[in-house]
């Protein structure tokens, strides 16, 4: 019955791999986000996609590609990993027209050794 | 570029003492503000929003806005071992862009 589930809880890999986290909620929701949160905690939206349309896309490298299936769902794959890729990500989701209460995902850590 | 500050802290208050949280915003335009708790190695979870000027309370919370002065706080009383956490405060963009502070550490100690 988890809410906002990810997948996996912990990555880690080597520079210049490329990897995946997966992203699902059965909340109902229209709306979901991917956010980073460095080593001291500051967190930041990168992507967001409202029914399979992206909608925010900010300033990212290009490595970074989110793809939204459905609106259920939300992958991030990340090419060429970098050290300083080394963060915890998390997914949020929420209902657009209902305000912007976000419930957050477990959160992905990711180590890029 | 927007931006939401607030104090690091470590914040240590005794157990039963009000914990009084500060978060200020560079956009005055900015009509809904959050805050979130993190526990360590959890994912944030919404405590409060308020969307107008004046007070808001829910249990042992209470969320504080004046627009004027670009402020929101949150005041927790009788303040718990359970409540040490950090606190995110997030004011939205626009459309769902959640812009976050840095966060505050929060330590209540027995």
């Amino acid at each position: 019955d988890t809410a906002v589930s990810q997948t996996p809880k912990y990555l880690v890999t080597q520079m210049g791999n490329d990897k995946s986290i997966k992203c699902e909620q059965n909340l109902g929701h229209d709306t979901m986000y991917w956010y980073k949160q460095d080593s001291k905690k500051f967190l930041k939206i990168m992507f967001s996609y409202n029914n399979k349309e992206l909608i925010i896309n900010e300033t990212v490298p290009n490595r970074f590609s989110p793809k939204s299936p459905d609106k259920a769902h939300l992958n991030l794959h990340i090419n060429s990993l970098e050290l300083g890729d080394s963060a915890v990500y998390f997914c949020a989701s929420s209902h657009r027209s209902l305000g912007t209460e976000q419930f957050f995902g477990p959160g992905t850590r990711l180590t890029v050794l | 570029q927007k931006e939401v500050e607030q104090n690091s802290g470590p914040l240590s208050v005794p157990e039963g003492a009000i914990a009084s949280l500060n978060c200020t915003y560079s956009d005055r335009g900015s009509q809904s503000f959050f805050w979130y708790r993190q526990y360590s190695g959890k994912s944030p979870e919404l405590i409060m929003f308020i969307y107008s000027n004046g007070d808001k309370e829910d249990g042992r919370f209470t969320a504080q806005l004046n627009k004027a002065s670009q402020y929101v706080s949150l005041l927790i009383r009788d303040s718990q071992p359970s409540d040490s956490a950090t606190y995110l405060c997030a004011v939205d963009d626009q459309g769902g862009k959640l812009i976050f502070g840095q966060g505050t550490e929060l330590s209540v100690k027995p």
